[in-house]
């Protein structure tokens, strides 16, 4: 158990909708990363965040947004779904800002767009 | 764009043979970091290399970083089942932020 959390572990939705992913990272880091992970891309950074501000950002699509609250949760929301966002959808966390830290990865969503 | 590769992408041995996948880049990397998967699970750090020529072990695991930096080795000796997962390497490149991963090496170790 890497004390990383994410809910929920699986969601299946339809093509055009809208889902949030929720992350609550390890007690005491202030970072938090997402990631995607499918069969042909592997496992691609889309944002992090520290301390409630945006630090970097990956391949994140326009139709992905994400946000760190005051107590250090995250929400990754992901509109207009399309059948290539099926996918992993991994939150990590670390305690500094710098991404070679080392990362602490929760237990992943499965999304699944039909 | 930074590109990892890593090979190869897919390794089926059997129990108490040796094995290294191999991790490469067209730059020099600040820091990489191999990774270890498994199945329905996120990835768990398994070790940190910085220095060129850098040799770390972990018990069976032998991990090598290169004098120039660029590429990077996983040595497995004896290998057993419970090393059967996917293996990545992940890199940083200069001040970027960025930690970019390769595709994996999926080992599957059979007794």
């Amino acid at each position: 158990d890497s004390g990383v959390t994410q809910t929920p572990k699986h969601l299946i939705t339809a093509t055009g909708q809208r889902v949030t992913l929720r992350c609550s990272p390890r007690s005491g880091d202030l970072s938090v990363y997402w990631y995607q992970q499918s069969l042909d891309q592997g496992l691609q950074f889309l944002i992090q965040y520290y301390n409630g501000e945006e630090r970097a950002k990956g391949n994140i699509l326009e139709r992905f947004s994400a946000q760190q609250f005051p107590d250090l949760h995250s929400e990754l929301n992901l509109s207009s779904l399309e059948l290539g966002d099926s996918a992993l959808y991994f939150c990590a966390s670390s305690v500094g800002q710098l991404s070679y830290n080392e990362q602490f990865f929760g237990p992943g969503t499965r999304l699944t767009v039909l | 764009t930074q590109l990892l590769e890593q090979s190869p992408q897919f390794l089926s041995i059997q129990e108490g043979e040796n094995l290294t996948v191999y991790c490469n880049s067209s730059s020099v990397f600040s820091s990489l970091q191999w990774y270890r998967q498994e199945p329905g699970e996120g990835p768990v750090l398994l070790v940190t290399v910085v220095t060129g020529g850098e040799v770390k072990k972990l018990k069976r695991l032998t991990f090598q970083f290169g004098d120039a930096r660029k590429d990077s080795s996983l040595h497995i000796t004896a290998a057993q089942p419970g090393d059967t997962g996917l293996y990545l390497c992940a890199g940083v490149w200069g001040s970027n932020y960025k930690l970019t991963f390769g595709k994996g090496t999926l080992l599957t170790v059979n007794p």
